[in-house]
C-alpha cells in the first residue's frame, strides 16, 4: 500500500514532442503528489506538485494530470526539449495522516533527441 | 544560500571500514532525510528525522546509523562497510511536506565499497 508505481522506466522523445510519464498509488491517505527532476550528477529538484482537490496543474510546459478515482497521476512535458533530458521521479505523501516522508517512484529516464 | 551541503562528494571504502557522511542545512528545516539511489531502483529512504533529538528508520536502515543533535546537522554513519552499500547517497531537508515546500536535496555522495 505504500508503493508508488512509475512507468515507463525510460523514454525517448523527439524534440518538440510530448513526453508522458505515469504513476499509480494505492494508499488513499496520500494527499500531495510532487514530481522531481534530476540531472546527471545532481540531486533531484522539485519540478511541480499537485493536491487531489484539482485534476490538473500546469506550469509552463509541464502539466500534472490527476485522476483521484483511478489513483493515478501523470506528468506531461509539452514541446519537449533536449534540455529536458533527465530522470523524473514521482512521489506521494500523506502529511495529514501523520507521515513525514515521501514515497518515491522508481524513476523515468527521459532522453529528448535534437 | 548554501541549502543542503553534503560531504564528501566521492569516497572509496574497503570492506569492513567505517565512515560518516556529513549533511548540513542552513534553512532551519525541521525535517531531514537520508536516501540511497541505486541504478534503476529509485530513491530508498534510510533514516529520517522530524526534529533535533528525534530519528526514525526508513525502508532500508540496516548497516546505518544516524544522529540529530542540532537542527542543522544530520550525519549518516556506515559501520562495517559492505559492497551492497555501494550507492549514491542523498540528504534532503524540508520545512513542510506540502504547500509547495517539498524537499531540498543535497548534491549527493557517491560511495564505492571494494
Amino acid at each position: 500500500q505504500q508503493q508508488v508505481k512509475q512507468s515507463p522506466q525510460s523514454l525517448i522523445v523527439q524534440k518538440g514532442g510530448i513526453s508522458i510519464i505515469n504513476c499509480a498509488y494505492e494508499n488513499t491517505a496520500f494527499d500531495y503528489f510532487p514530481w522531481y527532476q534530476q540531472f546527471p550528477g545532481k540531486g533531484p529538484a522539485l519540478l511541480i506538485a499537485i493536491r487531489p482537490d484539482v485534476s490538473e496543474k500546469k506550469e509552463g510546459r509541464f502539466t500534472i494530470s490527476f485522476n483521484k478515482s483511478a489513483k493515478q497521476f501523470s506528468l506531461h512535458i509539452m514541446d519537449s526539449q533536449p534540455g529536458d533530458s533527465a530522470t523524473y521521479f514521482c512521489a506521494a505523501s500523506g502529511s495529514t495522516s501523520g507521515t513525514y516522508k515521501y514515497i518515491f517512484g522508481t524513476g523515468t529516464r527521459l532522453k529528448v533527441l535534437a | 544560500n548554501a541549502g543542503v551541503t553534503q560531504t564528501p562528494k566521492f569516497r572509496i571504502l574497503k570492506i569492513g571500514q567505517s565512515m560518516t557522511l556529513q549533511c548540513t542545512q542552513d534553512m532551519n528545516h525541521n525535517y531531514m532525510y537520508w536516501y540511497r539511489q541505486d541504478p534503476g531502483m529509485g530513491l530508498k529512504l534510510i533514516y529520517y528525522s522530524v526534529g533535533a533529538g528525534i530519528t526514525d528508520k526508513g525502508e532500508v536502515p540496516n548497516g546505518y546509523n544516524v544522529s540529530r543533535s542540532t537542527t542543522e546537522d544530520f550525519p549518516l554513519r556506515l559501520e562495517l562497510a559492505a559492497p551492497s552499500q555501494t550507492s549514491v547517497y542523498f540528504c534532503a531537508s524540508s520545512y513542510s511536506l506540502d504547500r509547495g515546500h517539498g524537499y531540498t536535496f543535497g548534491s549527493g555522495t557517491r560511495l564505492t565499497v571494494v
